[in-house]
This record gives C-alpha cells, structure tokens and sequence, in this order.
C-alpha cells in the first residue's frame, strides 16, 4: 500500500536558524497539507495546498511559513527563522481528490529548536 | 464545521469490544462524521467515515443515529495495538477540508 513519506524524522536546529521538512506525497494526490503538534497538544491544521497555491491557511501559518511543490513531487514546509515555540512534530498529509475523503498522513518529522 | 463531544478516556479488555461515543448535536445535514486515530505520536491514521447511514470496514464499524445528532465507533476485537487517542470529527462537504482535531479519547486496551 501506497505510504507518504517524510525527512528527516527528527531535526534539531538553534533559533533563528531556517529548516525545510519535506515530504513525498502518495503519487495522483491532488491536495496536501500540513499539520503540526506541539508535544502534549492537539494536532492543528496549519496549511492545505492544491494545484500549486495555497488554497487555505490557519492562523498560525504566518510570514515565517511557506510551502511549495519544487520538484512537482516533493512537497515542502520551510520555516525562515525558527522560534523556540516551533518545536513540535510536523505532519504532512494528501487526498485522493477533490471529494470527500480520507487524509493520509505521513509519520511526521519532530522538529526541535533550540 | 460542527464540534464534537467526546469521553477524555476508556478502558477495554483485549479481544471485547470497543465502543466509543461521539455527541455532534450541531451538526448540520451534509457534514460527515470522520474517525481518525494517532497511535503514540505517529501520524493520524483514517478509520472510517459515514453520512448517515451507518458504515462497516475492515478495522470498525460506525453507527450513526437516526438524528444524527451522535455516532460510535465500534472497534469488534479490540487489541493492545488499538490503543490509541481516538479523534471523531465532523467535516462540511467542501472539497479538500482541514481536519479540526479535538482531544479525542485515549482508549487504553488492557491486556
């Protein structure tokens, strides 16, 4: 079965320092998005991303934020300059299409700053 | 998208049942119910999802009342591996919608 696949698993960066987690979607998924969870916390939306822009984002989702498709595989979240408050595990996840249906997520990156 | 009302935590012996309950008494009439879980920090996993009628895959079915107003997930044979923060959420039909998730509930399966 078909799996999305995240690097690095865990990453460890100073503040201020920028960091890009990548992830490879399931192949012919359109929508991707991008979840994080601060340890003890609830896993919150941060960005969805559909046929090359950005189709919704959260509040948390702000300047320092940005994702992109590079290669028309790969997908991306770069952070610019790392908060300590950045610190938490980083999911990605992909639908099928345009209907309803499940996401799939891949095992996340754990990102710490220090 | 309506909000949910879960159990923070249950308990269940291996290989009964798992029934969790989920309240959804706002929801309107073409959002759905999802399942997700997340076993210990990994990423979320889909369990399962209904309208309103109720829905039966290989890891659980759904039961979703005639009001539609709350739903349980049944997980037949529980095993240690299905504990996890069980995650009910409900999604308007809009294409490509975010998951808002809640506490869920931690089912512990007890040996």
């Amino acid at each position: 079965e078909p799996e999305v696949t995240q690097t690095p698993s865990h990453q460890v960066t100073q503040m201020g320092q920028e960091v890009i987690l990548r992830c490879v979607p399931i192949s012919n998924h359109l929508y991707f998005y991008w979840y994080r969870q601060i340890l003890g916390q609830k896993v919150e939306f941060l960005v969805s991303f559909y046929n090359n822009e950005i189709s919704e984002k959260s509040e948390i989702f702000d300047d320092q934020f940005s994702v992109e498709r590079p290669d028309g595989s790969n997908f991306t979240l770069k952070i610019r300059s790392t908060k300590l408050e950045d610190s938490a595990m980083y999911f990605c996840a992909n639908i099928r299409d345009r209907g309803i249906s499940e996401q799939f997520f891949g095992p996340g990156t754990r990102l710490t700053v220090l | 998208d309506a909000k949910t009302t879960q159990p923070t935590s249950m308990d269940c012996a291996e290989g009964r049942a798992a029934n969790l309950p989920c309240n959804h008494s706002t929801i309107s009439g073409n959002e759905y119910v999802y399942w997700y879980r997340q076993i210990h920090s990994q990423g979320p996993q889909y369990i399962i999802h209904g309208l309103k009628n109720n829905e039966t895959n290989e890891m659980a079915s759904l039961i979703i009342t005639e009001d539609r107003k709350s739903s349980t997930l049944i997980l037949p044979h529980a095993t240690l591996r299905d504990t996890a923060v069980y995650y009910c959420i409900v999604i308007g039909q809009t294409s490509g919608s975010r998951l808002t998730f809640g506490e869920g509930t931690q089912l512990t399966v007890n040996p």
